[in-house]
């Protein structure tokens, strides 16, 4: 199972500010950086966020993450309909000695 | 740009094998970790397997430990995944990822496009 939580669903009119947590340990999200990901339905994950807070090149400035202690955040502001998808959270775990990844977050453009 | 290109998935009956290869191009392959992800239908994200730039590391998930192995072929930029004793809990897309650091610690950049492996009788 998810060793890192985030909220099952997060919603938004276009134009909104949408915020999705990704709870973590001491031994994930404490000591590793965060990676955040986008997956629009039925294709493969995409990098949204890197090292906590770097944007890959190509992703849109409105894209934001944040990491205090041990857990993250990923912002999504000026929300707009192609946003929405599924947003998943991951970190090495030293004491699992994994690749874990968050329950997923499936965002909603009201 | 970073191409992962997965093959090798299929419908195969349960306790069967099946190996899973990903051919890599448009980065050094050599100085990249390179991970195995899995997603079954409507279900999350779930990681695999891991594999070090020099092969001196691999790590893997508590569902695969000990039936299935990771290995890379640095001559030939390709990633496999042998799949041993396979059960229907196992049915799912794999995708390739490359890791943005050598080690594989430091998470997957970029992502294949996935190959379905079905898993039943």
């Amino acid at each position: 199972q998810s060793v890192l939580t985030q909220p099952p669903s997060a919603s938004g009119t276009p134009g909104q500010r949408v915020t999705i947590s990704c709870s973590g340990s001491s031994s994930n999200i404490g000591i590793n950086t965060v990676n955040w990901y986008q997956q629009l339905p039925g294709t493969a994950p995409k990098l949204l966020i890197y090292n906590n807070n770097q944007r890959p090149s190509g992703v849109p400035d409105r894209f934001s993450g944040s990491k205090s202690g041990t857990s993250a955040s990923l912002a999504i502001s000026g929300l707009q309909s192609e946003d929405e998808a599924d947003y998943d959270c991951a970190a090495w775990d030293v004491t699992l000695d994994a690749y874990v990844f968050g329950t997923g977050t499936q965002v909603t453009v009201l | 740009q970073v191409q992962l290109v997965e093959s090798g998935g299929g419908v195969v009956q349960p306790g069967r094998s099946l190996r899973l290869s990903c051919a890599a191009s448009g980065f050094t392959f050599s100085s990249y970790g390179m991970h195995w992800v899995r997603q079954a239908p409507g279900k999350g994200l779930e990681w695999v397997a891991v594999i070090s730039n020099d092969v001196s590391n691999k790590h893997y998930g508590d569902s695969v430990k000990g039936r299935f192995t990771i290995s890379r072929d640095n001559s030939r930029n390709t990633l496999h995944l042998q799949m041993n004793s396979l059960r229907v809990e196992d049915t799912a897309v794999y995708y390739c990822g490359k890791d943005w650091g050598s080690s594989g610690y430091f998470g997957v950049d970029y992502w294949g496009q996935g190959t379905l492996v079905t898993v039943s009788s």
